[in-house]
């Protein structure tokens, strides 16, 4: 079992519309959430870390985070063509082991 | 203020050589992690080094090692390189674990 899954998509959304980006993860005694995105050919961008439950909003993102169900989530507002990306959720386990999934690809179409 | 920096950006080794890659965290940063990631995949943890200490490692052979400076750079050393170990290194810095930036990667080719 993979400690953190994502749908891989890919994610399709016009030009000013939701994104809206999912994640869940196994091990229950995780406490910190990372999103990242990841241009083709570059290397991951930290966009959000949460580790309370409930939201936290920066800008046009916005990352929830509910243990109960160990799911985390990562919104995007008014989403851009220059948004389209793969974003990646990690998190970190019990074991101070970081754990990536294997991205959703996103694009948003002008 | 400088990023993340990774040296060599690219590298070819014939199998079973050794090769050793190089990361310089962001100034003030003394946590180091690295990973490995293949094509069409998310980034895989290898280790993590906090002030010269090991603090966690991933699922990979014992071919694989690193280490922490004084200075906060790192060393990863790969032994007895195979096909697969071909991939991009991605090492990443941070202050306080809570996010990590990642430097530009080296790109691995084994053949």
């Amino acid at each position: 079992q993979k400690e953190v899954e994502q749908n891989s998509g890919p994610l399709s959304v016009p030009e000013g519309a939701i994104a809206s980006l999912n994640c869940t993860y196994s091990d229950r005694g995780s406490q910190s959430f990372f999103w990242y995105r990841q241009y083709s050919g570059k290397s991951p961008e930290l966009i959000m870390f949460i580790y309370s439950n409930g939201d936290k909003e920066d800008g046009r993102f916005t990352a929830q985070l509910n243990k109960a169900s160990q799911y985390v989530s990562l919104l995007i507002r008014d989403s851009q063509p220059s948004d389209s990306a793969t974003y990646l959720c990690a998190g970190m386990n019990t074991g101070n082991q970081f754990y990536f999934g294997t991205g959703t690809s996103l694009t948003v179409i002008p | 203020d400088a990023g993340v920096t990774q040296s060599p950006t690219h590298l070819i080794k014939t199998r079973g050589q050794q090769v050793t890659l190089r990361c310089s965290p962001i100034s003030g940063h003394k946590s180091v992690s690295w990973y490995q990631q293949v094509l069409g995949q998310g980034p895989q943890f290898i280790f993590q080094y906090y002030e010269k200490e090991e603090r966690g490692r991933g699922n990979f052979p014992d071919r694989f090692s690193a280490r922490q400076f004084p200075n906060y750079s790192s060393e990863l050393n790969v032994n007895a390189l195979l096909l697969g170990d071909s991939a991009l290194y991605l090492c990443a810095s941070s202050f306080d674990s809570r996010g990590y930036t990642f430097g530009s990667g080296t790109r691995l080719t084994v053949v």
